[in-house]
Order: C-alpha cells, then sequence, then structure tokens
C-alpha cells in the first residue's frame, strides 16, 4: 500500500497543452504539499494545503492551479504548459501543519516538448 | 528567510569509510532541520530531523547529524559507507512561519560510494 502515490509517473505533452497531475494519501494527514524538482535536483515548494484549504502559495505562475476536492487528494492542474515547466513534482503530506515529517510520493516527471 | 547550502553537489567515498555531507543552514527563527534521501527515480524519504532538544539526532540507517547552532550547521555523518547508501542527499530547514511544515532545500549532494 503506497502511502503518497501520484499519477502518472511520467508524462509527455506538447507546449500550450493543459495537464493535471493526481496525488493521493492514504495516511489521514490533514495537511498536502506540492513541490517542484528542476533540471538541477532543486526542490521548492509550490503550494501548501490543509484540510482542503489553501494555507500557502508560493511564486508560481496561476496557469497552475491545485485543487483539493478531500483532504486526502491534492491534485495539479497546468494550464497552456510552457518549456520551462519540465520537472519532477512531487506531491507529499504530513499529518498536520505543525507536523514536521513529511511523506513523499514518487514523483510525475513531466516534459513538455 | 530560510535557506540551505550544501557544499559539495558530488561526494566519493570508498566503501567503508566514513561519510560526511555538509549543510549550513540561514535561518531568522530556531530552526527545525531536515536530512531526506533521494533514489534513482524515487521520493525523499526522511532520514533525520532536529527539531528541538538533543542536537546529536540520529536517524535510519546509520546516518546521524548534529545540530550546531554557533556554526549554522547541521551535517550528516556515517562511520562507515554502504554500497546502498549511494544516493541524492538534501538538507532541508522549515520554520513553520508560514504556518505549515513548508520545506526549503538544498541543492542537494550525490553521494557515491566506491567499492
Amino acid at each position: 500500500d503506497t502511502a503518497v502515490s501520484q499519477t502518472p509517473k511520467y508524462l509527455v505533452t506538447q507546449m500550450g497543452n493543459d495537464k493535471s497531475i493526481k496525488c493521493e494519501q492514504n495516511l489521514g494527514h490533514d495537511t498536502m504539499y506540492w513541490y517542484k524538482q528542476d533540471s538541477k535536483k532543486f526542490l521548492k515548494i509550490m503550494f501548501s494545503y490543509n484540510n482542503k484549504e489553501l494555507i500557502i502559495n508560493e511564486t508560481v505562475p496561476n496557469r497552475f492551479s491545485p485543487k483539493s476536492p478531500d483532504k486526502a487528494h491534492l491534485n495539479l492542474h497546468i494550464n497552456s504548459l510552457e518549456l520551462g515547466d519540465s520537472a519532477v513534482y512531487f506531491c507529499a503530506s504530513s499529518q498536520d501543519r505543525m507536523n514536521t515529517e513529511a511523506f513523499f510520493g514518487q514523483g510525475t516527471r513531466l516534459t513538455v516538448v | 528567510a530560510q535557506s540551505v547550502t550544501q557544499l559539495g553537489s558530488h561526494v566519493s567515498v570508498s566503501e567503508g569509510a566514513l561519510v560526511l555531507l555538509r549543510c549550513n543552514y540561514s535561518s531568522s527563527v530556531p530552526p527545525y532541520l531536515f536530512w531526506y534521501v533521494q533514489y534513482p527515480n524515487q521520493g525523499l524519504q526522511l532520514l533525520l530531523k532536529y527539531t528541538t532538544g538533543a542536537t546529536l539526532v540520529k536517524g535510519i540507517n546509520g546516518f546521524e547529524a548534529e545540530f550546531k547552532k554557533s556554526e549554522t550547521s547541521f551535517h550528516l555523518t556515517k562511520p562507515s559507507a554502504h554500497m546502498s547508501d549511494a544516493a541524492e542527499y538534501f538538507c532541508a530547514v522549515s520554520d513553520f512561519g508560514t504556518g505549515a511544515n513548508n520545506l526549503f532545500f538544498g541543492t542537494g549532494t550525490r553521494l557515491t560510494v566506491i567499492p
């Protein structure tokens, strides 16, 4: 049983397309996150959600829109994809917003051509 | 603002040798510090963390790290490297200032273990 699962694992798409990445956690956690890892392996927080509510939105283009239908899911929608969006996107969760241990999914490698 | 600097993007050690991965942090408030490991094509796994209390923290797979406030450091060590330790290691800091455990990562150190 995977604790934090992301789909798809790989995504190749053309510039200008709209795509979504799904994330689900079965840990019963309240807080979920999206991180972006660029080609140099640098990881940066994008969004944090607590109980389906956005609590942090770092400097991310508004083409990126997270959606949390329930606290076990945090999906990432990306509109009008650009070459620079190519990266590995990681979903993570923690028990609550003040808990220090985050559990990460295996990542989604997005390639925009 | 929080930030982390990892010295050395690549570190090579012989099997059985000491592993030392360096991490320095910057934080305006008492930091929470973490080391994560990433194996190829996998997500990140928490190795260990420092929040409060004892400054020497032990983690999984024989790793440990010491929080040194005077040096703003949180270096990761392991007495004897194993081939299975080859991976990417990330140091991270969080202050919960934004109301959540948002992690600010260093640029990572790739550890190679030579047989």
